[in-house]
């Protein structure tokens, strides 16, 4: 497809469940970010890879959360035995990245978590 | 985690209003960026600021990148109902832990609401 896409876009999960998100960047695009958007506030950074190198994870909240992209296209998002707080929406970017300071970042439509 | 001072949280306007919403922080910011997100979908770019002082324009949105590097505002002219949404500033690089591939921080949104 032409943009980000990501999977599911609705996930319920009980408390102590583990679930994996799914995020599809545009095709080319070398950078990949993570952000968690709580109910009425911005998104928050989680975590970056540039191809298949996790190179920053300071935003990941706890241990509980592990991301990857092996093959530097496709990411993964899990978080294991989800916990009430870890209810949001998780957003997926990615970008050209070409060494500048700054490329525009194409977010997907993002993943909805309820943890009940 | 750090977010940026957004305001107002909220806005009632009719149709043909003009807008204005501002964003600061206590960090320098190379970057400031203004994002509109729809319900169910991730943020839009909306503009881009690269230098500070600079005065942006995109049809009927006009931004600016304060002189300090540690604010930015945003106005919408003539509202029309599509306008309808959630707006976002966003840094990017500086000394707020700022990085070459440029996470975003963002304000926590403002919230408009267009009447006909």
């Amino acid at each position: 497809g032409a943009g980000v896409s990501q999977s599911p876009r609705y996930k319920v999960a009980k408390r102590g469940q583990d679930v994996a998100l799914r995020c599809d960047p545009i095709s080319g695009h070398v950078s990949l970010f993570w952000y968690q958007q709580a109910l009425g506030q911005g998104p928050e950074f989680l975590t970056y890879f540039q191809n298949e190198a996790q190179l920053d994870k300071s935003g990941l909240p706890s241990d509980r959360f592990f991301a990857e992209r092996p093959e530097g296209s496709v990411s993964t998002l899990k978080i294991q035995r989800t916990q009430q707080e870890d209810s949001a929406v998780y957003l997926c970017a990615s970008s050209f990245y070409s060494g500048r300071a700054y490329n525009e970042q194409f977010f997907g439509p993002g993943t909805r978590l309820t943890v009940l | 985690g750090q977010q940026l001072n957004q305001s107002p949280q909220s806005m009632f306007i009719q149709e043909g209003e003009d807008v204005s919403m501002n964003c600061t922080s206590s960090s320098i910011f190379n970057t400031w960026l203004w994002y509109k997100q729809d319900p169910g979908e991730g943020p839009v770019l909306l503009i881009a600021l690269y230098k500070a002082g600079e005065l942006t324009s995109n049809g009927r949105l006009t931004a600016q990148f304060g002189i300090t590097r540690k604010d930015s505002f945003l106005n919408i002219s003539a509202s029309i109902p599509s306008d309808v949404g959630i707006y976002f500033c966003a840094g990017q690089g500086g000394n707020a832990g700022g990085t070459s591939y440029g996470k975003l921080t963002f304000g926590q949104g403002t919230i408009l609401t267009v009447h006909p």
